[in-house]
């Protein structure tokens, strides 16, 4: 079987730094994508983490930990416009690329 | 260039109607994906083509028909929908599917499709 887990809704404040936390137990794991979608919008690619450890792009920031079956997506210097779902997905089967997505986290950022 | 393309963007159909969605990318990706999504819930998938062949097919009622003429398009026959059937069209596509594990999946802006 396969379960993703993520926090439904988060809040927080223009400026602040944000975790949102993904726990996975899957049947294979190849891979943990984060993508940003915003309301009635496609999904748009964030980061990719396949190895443990932090991958950094710009403001946001991935961690995975493959043996506590674990990934934090970080957002800093939060601002109006990424108030947004997020969703974790997983990469389960070897020789495909198909994805297993959790349900998303709704994330509000108030002035 | 990480662009997929969708039409229509909306889309309000019978239950007796037939139609199609469409999707397009020409980053020569030779994998293609249609996925399913409700409202405040995540994407379910429906089909893979990889080379142009169907892969994958999650399990998706026969009133949904995909079609692949070639590397660039994808299409996602409609006939005979339930009001059920009724949500977010999403197709994606990533460079290559096998074996490859930086593979991402880049996803269209999708068809809001309602079926009366």
């Amino acid at each position: 079987g396969q379960n993703i887990d993520q926090p439904t809704e988060m809040t927080a404040t223009e400026g602040a730094i944000v975790q949102i936390n993904c726990t996975y137990q899957t049947s294979g794991f190849n891979g943990l994508f984060w993508y940003q979608q915003h309301a009635g919008e496609a999904p748009t690619f964030l980061s990719y983490n396949v190895l443990d450890g932090l991958e950094e792009k710009g403001r946001f920031s991935s961690f995975l930990s493959r043996s506590k079956g674990y990934s934090y997506l970080l957002l800093k210097e939060l601002q109006m416009k990424d108030s947004a779902s997020y969703l974790c997905a997983v990469r389960e089967r070897s020789g495909y690329s198909t994805l297993t997505f959790g349900k998303g986290t709704m994330l509000l950022v108030s002035p | 260039d990480t662009e997929v393309t969708q039409t229509p963007k909306h889309l309000v159909m019978g239950m007796t109607n037939k139609k199609s969605l469409k999707c397009e990318q020409h980053m020569g990706h030779r994998a293609m994906y249609w996925y399913k999504q409700k409202a405040k819930k995540p994407p379910e998938l429906m089909f893979v083509y990889s080379y142009e062949k169907l892969s994958i097919n999650e399990s998706v009622p026969s009133r949904f028909s995909p079609e692949c003429p070639n590397s660039s398009l994808l299409n996602l026959h409609l006939h005979a929908l339930q009001p059920e059937d009724s949500a977010l069209y999403l197709c994606a596509s990533s460079q290559t599917p096998p074996g490859v594990s930086t593979d991402t999946q880049y996803f269209g802006p999708g068809t809001r499709l309602t079926v009366l």
